[in-house]
C-alpha cells in the first residue's frame, strides 16, 4: 500500500514563527501535492513538484514556500505564520500521467494563535 | 476555467436506502474524474475514477459513480447505505493546463441515520 506520513498531526505556533511541515512517501512517486482545507472551500492546491528540486505554485502560494531535495520528502515552509494560516495541512505523492491519482497523509492540523 | 462542483453540502440517508452524492464538471475536452471520500481526522482515500470507457465505474467499498457526457455529470452511488459510509466526499477533475493538478470540489458530508 502507497504510505503518505506528515511529521505531526497537530500543531500549535505562535504569529511570526517559522513552521515546517514535512511529507513523506514511500512509492517512489515522482509527483507531491501541499494542500490546505478549509470548511466549505474544499482542498485549494499550495505548491506542488513534479521532480526532485523542481516546484510549481498551485492556486494560494502566498506566505508558503517549499522544499524538495529528495524524491521521496516535500516540505512546506511558512517563513512567518499569520492566524489566517490556521487550517488543515494536507500532503499527497501522485503517479505520473495518465494515471493522475493521488494519496493523502492523514494530515497536520495547524493552529497559529 | 475549469470547475468542479458539488451543489449539497449535505445527504442525509437512511441505513439501506440507496445514496447519490452529486457531481457537476466544466472542462474542455474529455474530463478524468475521480472521488475520494475523507473519514474524521484521516487524510483523503481514493475510491474510484472514470478515464475513458463505460460510463458506470465501480470503485472500493461497493461505490459506484455514473459519468455522463451530455449533463457533465459524475454522481458517487451506492445502492444500500451504511452507517460507516458517513463521511466528506471529494468530487474532483484533471487540470487540462497541467499534466499533474487536480481541481476538487467543495465536498459534500454524507450522513446516513440507523
Amino acid at each position: 500500500d502507497v504510505k503518505v506520513t506528515q511529521s505531526s498531526r497537530y500543531l500549535v505556533k505562535r504569529t511570526g514563527e517559522k513552521v515546517f511541515l514535512e511529507c513523506v512517501q514511500d512509492m517512489d512517486h515522482e509527483n507531491m501535492f501541499w494542500y490546505r482545507q478549509d470548511p466549505g472551500l474544499g482542498l485549494r492546491l499550495i505548491y506542488f513538484s513534479y521532480d526532485v528540486k523542481m516546484k510549481e505554485k498551485g492556486d494560494i502560494p502566498e506566505g508558503y514556500s517549499v522544499s524538495r531535495e529528495k524524491k521521496e520528502r516535500f516540505s512546506l515552509i511558512l517563513e512567518s505564520a499569520s492566524t489566517n494560516q490556521t487550517s488543515m495541512y494536507l500532503c499527497a505523492s501522485g503517479k505520473t500521467p495518465p494515471s493522475y491519482e493521488q494519496y493523502f497523509g492523514p494530515g497536520t492540523r495547524l493552529t497559529v494563535t | 476555467a475549469q470547475s468542479v462542483a458539488q451543489p449539497e453540502d449535505q445527504v442525509n440517508v437512511a441505513e439501506g436506502n440507496p445514496l447519490t452524492v452529486k457531481c457537476t464538471y466544466s472542462v474542455s475536452g474529455n474530463p478524468y474524474l475521480f472521488w475520494y471520500v475523507q473519514y474524521p481526522n484521516r487524510g483523503l482515500q481514493f475510491l474510484l475514477k472514470y478515464i475513458t470507457g463505460d460510463n458506470l465505474v465501480k470503485g472500493s467499498y461497493g461505490f459506484e459513480a455514473e459519468f455522463n457526457k451530455s449533463q457533465t455529470s459524475f454522481h458517487l452511488k451506492k445502492p444500500s447505505a451504511l452507517v460507516s459510509d458517513s463521511a466528506l466526499y471529494f468530487c474532483a477533475v484533471r487540470d487540462m493546463d497541467s499534466s499533474y493538478k487536480l481541481i476538487f470540489g467543495s465536498g459534500t458530508r454524507l450522513l446516513v441515520r440507523p
